[in-house]
């Protein structure tokens, strides 16, 4: 079985500064990762996605995440927060290109000004 | 670029009665999903179709749901009796490179 598991339900930096949301997944095959954001009563909107290959992913918004299999991890970052940032964002797996996504229980980015 | 769209955008419904939730796919995409998001919690899965029938379904996919694609374009989800439970967001996606969502339906059952 495949899960997510996301470090802090809750993060808040100031604007400018550094952004760093954890992920952790487990999965029984090669997994196919993704990050989504969610604004505030909106739908999900895909950030970046690994399948193969480099395992250093960029995605929209000036987002990127690392695939790091050793780890099991794949955290997102951003290099300089903006107010624009602030949403929810979820980490997900699946097991390949048609299967269902699991996601994990989201964290909410908060950006100080 | 083609998006999902989802009709309705809020429905509220009395507590036993039945809803359809309407969907349309990208027009050339073959897999089709059904999630669900109640009010603060992550994201659940809860079918998947593909060639006119469910791949796959989730626990919550109970007999209460079902799901069909009744022409070549729309993409619905049935809740036969509605329960206080089934009030969440409900998204649909469908499957081209990766899986595009579709904006949702908001249901409250009262």
């Amino acid at each position: 079985a495949q899960s997510v598991t996301q470090l802090g339900s809750h993060v808040s930096v100031s604007e400018g500064a550094l952004v760093l949301l954890r992920c952790n997944y487990s999965s029984s095959v090669p997994p196919y990762l993704f990050w989504y954001v969610q604004y505030p009563n909106q739908g999900l909107q895909l950030l970046l996605k690994y399948t193969t290959g480099a395992t250093l992913v960029k995605g929209i918004n000036g987002f990127e995440a690392e695939f790091k299999k050793s780890e099991t991890s794949f955290h997102l970052t951003k290099p300089s927060a903006h107010m624009s940032d602030a949403a929810e964002y979820f980490c997900a797996v699946s097991r390949n290109r048609d299967d269902k996504i699991i996601f994990g229980k989201g964290t909410r980015l908060h950006i100080l000004p | 670029e083609p998006e999902v769209t989802q009709t309705p955008s809020h429905q509220v419904t009395q507590m036993g009665q039945e809803v359809i939730l309407r969907c349309v796919p990208i027009s050339n995409h073959l897999y089709f999903y059904w999630y669900r998001q109640i009010l603060g919690q992550k994201v659940e899965f809860l079918v998947s179709f593909y060639n006119n029938e469910i791949s796959e379904k989730s626990e919550i996919f109970d007999d209460q749901f079902s799901v069909e694609r009744p022409d070549g374009s729309n993409f619905t989800l049935k809740i036969r009796s509605t329960k206080l439970e089934d009030s969440a967001m409900y998204f649909c996606a469908s499957q081209g490179e990766t899986q595009y969502f579709g904006p949702g339906t908001r249901l409250l059952v009262l």
